[in-house]
């Protein structure tokens, strides 16, 4: 089955670590996003990538990055300057383009819960 | 830029009733994609309904409907029949159809209860 999957499910990190949150998909997308979900609230932006070996900082970048070395793949590494990085991760991925009418919305992950120790 | 606002933060629904919940968005394209996603406890996103700019009939599946007016920029969603299930955080969201545009523009979301 296609989709996109997410590891680990679980994740604690101590303070003054850097951590990689992986994200694969086989969907054949182009596009992949990583977002940041705090509890109660909506989904903020953190990287986004149209192809392999190019990404765009999103709305909250900072103490963030990314790496997107193939198609399938595009890892976030949340850095010690992320000074609050306690939050829910979702990756997702979509199509690019308009000639693909009626399927052009994002699959999501199941996230990453990601605890600062 | 655009922008995607859900003014309701929360509402409450009996079990087998109507729900609508409010979405409107501002852009100054015409051609454009909106969708209605839920997320259950689980946490993971799943898309409920999508609507394409270009198309006046509005988009339904099953229990739930739009009722997309694009002068009005509004996209709400009806859930018919509500059921336990339904609960969840529904976020409404946009992306521009124009080549090379890929980013989705997501409201802050309406948590739905379901009450018995």
């Amino acid at each position: 089955d296609g989709g996109i999957t997410q590891s680990p499910k679980y994740l604690f990190r101590k303070e003054g670590q850097n951590v990689t949150l992986s994200c694969e998909q086989n969907l054949n997308h182009d596009a992949m996003y990583w977002y940041r979900q705090d509890p109660g609230q909506g989904l903020r932006l953190i990287y986004y990538s149209q192809i392999v070996n190019d990404f765009q900082k999103g709305d909250i970048a900072e103490g963030y990055s990314v790496s997107r070395e193939k198609k399938e793949s595009f890892p976030l590494t949340v850095t010690s300057a992320q000074k609050n990085p306690t939050a829910f991760y979702l990756c997702a991925s979509s199509i690019i383009g308009f000639m693909n009418r009626g399927v052009n919305e994002q699959f999501f992950g199941p996230g990453t819960r990601l605890t600062v120790l | 830029a655009q922008t995607v606002t859900q003014s309701q933060p929360e509402m409450s629904v009996q079990e087998a009733e109507t729900v609508t919940l409010s979405c409107t968005y501002d852009t100054s394209e015409s051609d454009y994609y909106l969708f209605w996603y839920k997320q259950p406890p689980s946490r993971q996103m799943i898309l409920v309904i999508r609507q394409e700019a270009y198309k006046q009939q509005n988009a339904t599946e099953n229990r739930f409907s739009v009722n997309f007016q694009k002068a009005a920029k509004s996209f709400s969603l009806k859930i018919s029949d509500s059921q336990l299930g339904d609960a969840a955080m529904y976020f409404c969201a946009y992306r521009s159809a124009y080549l090379g545009t890929y980013k989705y523009i997501f409201g802050t979301g309406t948590r739905l209860k379901v009450l018995a």
